[in-house]
C-alpha cells in the first residue's frame, strides 16, 4: 500500500533561520509530488510540484524553494524565514492519472 | 487561468438534516476531474468524492452526492443525514492537466458546523 510521511508535525522557528521540511512517499514510483500552504482561514495554495527527480516547478514567487533529490523524496526549504512564511504546509502525491491526490498529515510552521 | 470559488465561508446544518455546499470553477478545458476533500480538526485531508467531467452521471458515495452542471461550471456537494462527524472544512478542487503534469487547484473552503 502507498503511504506518505511528512515531518516534523510542528515547528517554531525564529525569523531569519533556515527551514527544511521533508516528505517521503512509500509504495509507489515516479509519483507527481506537491507542496501546498494553507494560511489561517484560507484555502490551499500550490507552492511547488514535481514530476520527477530534479524537476521542480514553482507556482508563486516567494521565499521558499523545493528539491527532489530522490524519486520519492520532496523537500521544502528556505534560507531565511519570514514572518509571512507561517502556515500549515501539506505535501501530497498523485500516483496515477486516474486517482486522487493523497496528502501527508501536514507541518504547522510558526515563525516568531 | 483556472480558478475554484467557494462562496460560502461557513455553513451550519442540524444533525440528520441535509446541506449543500457550493462550488464553481472556471476552465477552458473539456476534460478534467473535480474533487471534494474534507479536512477535520486533525487537518488530515480526506477525499470525499470525485467526478470525471466526461461523465454525465453525478457521483455518489453513501450520504455524499454531487450536482455536477458542466455547462454552468458548478459542482456542489450534498450531504444527507448529516452527522456530528461531518463537521469539518470542505474544499472543492479541480485538477488540470498541463502538458502531462496534474495540478490541483483548491477553493478557499467552507467550514461546516453540525448542530446536535
Amino acid at each position: 500500500s502507498q503511504t506518505i510521511h511528512q515531518w516534523p508535525a510542528t515547528l517554531v522557528q525564529p525569523v531569519g533561520s533556515p527551514l527544511s521540511l521533508e516528505c517521503t512517499v512509500e509504495g509507489t514510483s515516479n509519483p507527481n509530488l506537491y507542496w501546498y500552504r494553507q494560511a489561517a482561514g484560507r484555502g490551499l495554495q500550490l507552492l511547488f510540484y514535481s514530476v520527477g527527480i530534479g524537476q521542480i516547478s514553482s507556482e508563486v514567487p516567494q521565499n521558499l524553494s523545493a528539491s527532489r533529490p530522490q524519486d520519492r523524496q520532496f523537500i521544502l526549504s528556505s534560507k531565511k524565514l519570514l514572518l509571512s512564511d507561517s502556515g500549515f504546509y501539506l505535501c501530497a502525491y498523485l500516483r496515477t492519472v486516474n486517482t486522487e491526490a493523497f496528502f501527508g498529515q501536514g507541518t504547522r510552521l510558526t515563525v516568531v | 487561468a483556472q480558478t475554484v470559488t467557494q462562496s460560502q465561508p461557513e455553513m451550519s446544518v442540524q444533525e440528520a438534516e441535509t446541506v449543500t455546499l457550493s462550488c464553481t470553477y472556471d476552465t477552458s478545458e473539456s476534460d478534467y476531474y473535480l474533487f471534494w476533500y474534507k479536512q477535520p480538526p486533525s487537518r488530515q485531508m480526506i477525499l470525499v468524492i470525485r467526478q470525471e467531467a466526461y461523465k454525465q452521471q453525478n457521483a455518489t458515495e453513501n450520504r455524499f452526492s454531487v450536482n455536477f452542471q458542466k455547462a454552468a461550471k458548478s459542482f456542489s456537494l450534498k450531504i444527507s443525514d448529516s452527522q456530528l462527524g461531518d463537521a469539518a472544512m470542505y474544499f472543492c478542487a479541480y485538477r488540470v492537466d498541463t502538458s502531462g503534469t496534474y495540478k490541483y487547484i483548491f477553493g478557499t473552503g467552507t467550514r461546516l458546523k453540525v448542530l446536535a
